[in-house]
């Protein structure tokens, strides 16, 4: 089993929608929690960080994290086609040295 | 303010040979932590190194080492390249190790190995 499991998709939806992206984990001891979009050709960029477990909020974006279900959720609000990536849903512990990431969802939004 | 940068972008090599990569840290960060993301897969921890040491190591055979500069530049080298070693390699600098610190990634070099 792996530590943290994320449905890779494809994804389809239409400009407007609200998306859902979700990462199960194995690994009570992570704390941090973090989401990564990947354009094709480039390199994860960061757009969610959060600590323990709630919900956090920027923008058209919002993290959830639910550690008693260690399920963590992203949702992205009035999708736009260049919201078009893959996402990437990552943790790590407190004191650790490496994050584990999901194979990530790659998400097309339609115009 | 300059973000992580990586060279070459684009790299082909022959199985049996060896390959280095280069990494400079953004700015202000002083961990530096290699990744390889093979097709359609999320990323793979190699190493990360503070201080010039490494400090912790991935399920990557030996032939994978690495170096970091006082500087705090990093470099990622594979010996013997295999076929499966083809992927796309991450370099991603952290301001401090440990506690958490959210990676800042780089473009990435893509290695094919023939």
């Amino acid at each position: 089993q792996k530590e943290v499991e994320q449905d890779p998709g494809p994804l389809s939806v239409p400009e407007g929608a609200i998306v859902s992206l979700n990462c199960t984990y194995s690994n009570s001891a992570f704390q941090y929690f973090m989401w990564y979009r990947q354009y094709s050709r480039k390199g994860p960029e960061l757009l969610m960080y959060t600590y323990s477990s709630g919900n956090k909020e920027d923008g058209r974006f919002t993290a959830q994290v639910d550690k008693s279900s260690k399920y963590i959720s992203l949702f992205i609000r009035d999708s736009q086609p260049s919201d078009s990536a893959t996402y990437l849903c990552a943790m790590s512990r407190t004191g650790g040295f490496k994050t584990i990431f999901g194979a990530g969802t790659r998400l097309f939004v339609k115009a | 303010d300059a973000g992580v940068t990586q060279s070459p972008t684009h790299l082909i090599k022959t199985r049996g040979q060896q390959v280095t990569l280069r990494c400079s840290p953004k700015s202000g960060h002083d961990t530096v932590s290699w990744y390889q993301q093979a097709l359609g897969q999320g990323p793979q921890f190699i190493f990360q190194y503070y201080e010039e040491e490494e400090r912790q190591r991935g399920n990557f055979p030996d032939r994978f080492s690495g170096h970091q500069f006082p500087n705090y530049s990093s470099e990622l080298n594979v010996n013997a390249l295999l076929l499966g070693d083809s992927a796309l390699y991450l370099c991603a600098s952290t301001e401090k190790t440990g506690e958490g610190s959210p990676l800042h990634f780089g473009n990435g070099t893509r290695l094919t190995v023939t």
